[in-house]
């Protein structure tokens, strides 16, 4: 079974420009989560979604952050404009809604601002 | 601030010894917790997970261990394998906070032949 897909794997880009970054959730979960791990603040929740819908964006840094979640099979975290204290690595990851079930990540995104 | 602490950063035991990763939690509402484990450049791996209505889980070579009064966890594997290398994350989620997981920093573990 395909588990959390991520792309890009990398990314190195310059301050001040736009970064995508692009999950696809296991088939038939139906939650989806964003976080950002750095040394610092360990692995911290951006913000996550039920069937497509956010539930909890408390843990988005700041505007120049946002999430969508067009359908069931796939979700973005976009940063613009890009900031060096942005470089983290961003996991995604999903959960079926059945109680207490395990969230699975993703490789995870090396993001890199110059 | 943070709700979940591993206060070890890391940890070397002998292949075949017992491993002992703690984790602390400073919110009462805590009531579910989890163990994941992560390789470099992979994504964390969920290993075994308890509720706040039981005092242990075990799962093969791995047992939680929970003890509400203090707010604490542990992970015990046994007998520890080179394979478990790895960084090994505390997470708990607060009801009241849907599916959000609070994690901690993590605890590195070596294990050595």
């Amino acid at each position: 079974d395909a588990g959390v897909i991520q792309s890009p794997r990398h990314e190195v880009t310059e301050m001040g420009q736009e970064v995508t970054l692009r999950c696809k959730p296991i088939s038939g979960h139906d939650y989806l989560f964003w976080y950002r791990q750095t040394m610092m603040r360990g692995l911290e929740l951006l913000i996550y979604f039920n069937n497509n819908v956010p539930i909890d964006d408390s843990g988005m840094p700041e505007d120049r952050f946002s999430a969508k979640m067009p359908n069931a099979s796939f979700s973005t975290l976009k940063i613009q404009p890009s900031e060096p204290r942005d470089s983290a690595v961003y996991f995604c990851a999903s959960s079926s809604g059945r109680a207490r079930q395990p969230q699975h990540f993703g490789d995870g995104t090396r993001l890199s601002i110059l | 601030d943070q709700q979940v602490k591993q206060n070890s950063p890391s940890l070397s035991v002998q292949e075949g010894r017992i491993s002992i990763l703690n984790c602390d939690y400073t919110n009462s509402m805590f009531d579910y917790f989890l163990w994941y484990k992560k390789y470099p450049a992979e994504g964390p791996t969920f290993l075994i997970s308890i509720s706040s209505i039981k005092d242990k889980n075990e799962d093969g070579r791995f047992t939680v261990f929970l003890n509400k009064s203090a707010k604490h966890l542990s992970l015990h594997i046994v007998p520890s394998q080179p394979g478990d290398s790895a960084v090994y994350f505390c997470a708990a989620n607060n009801p009241n906070s849907g599916y959000a997981l609070n994690f901690g920093k993590g605890t590195s573990l070596l294990v050595t032949p």
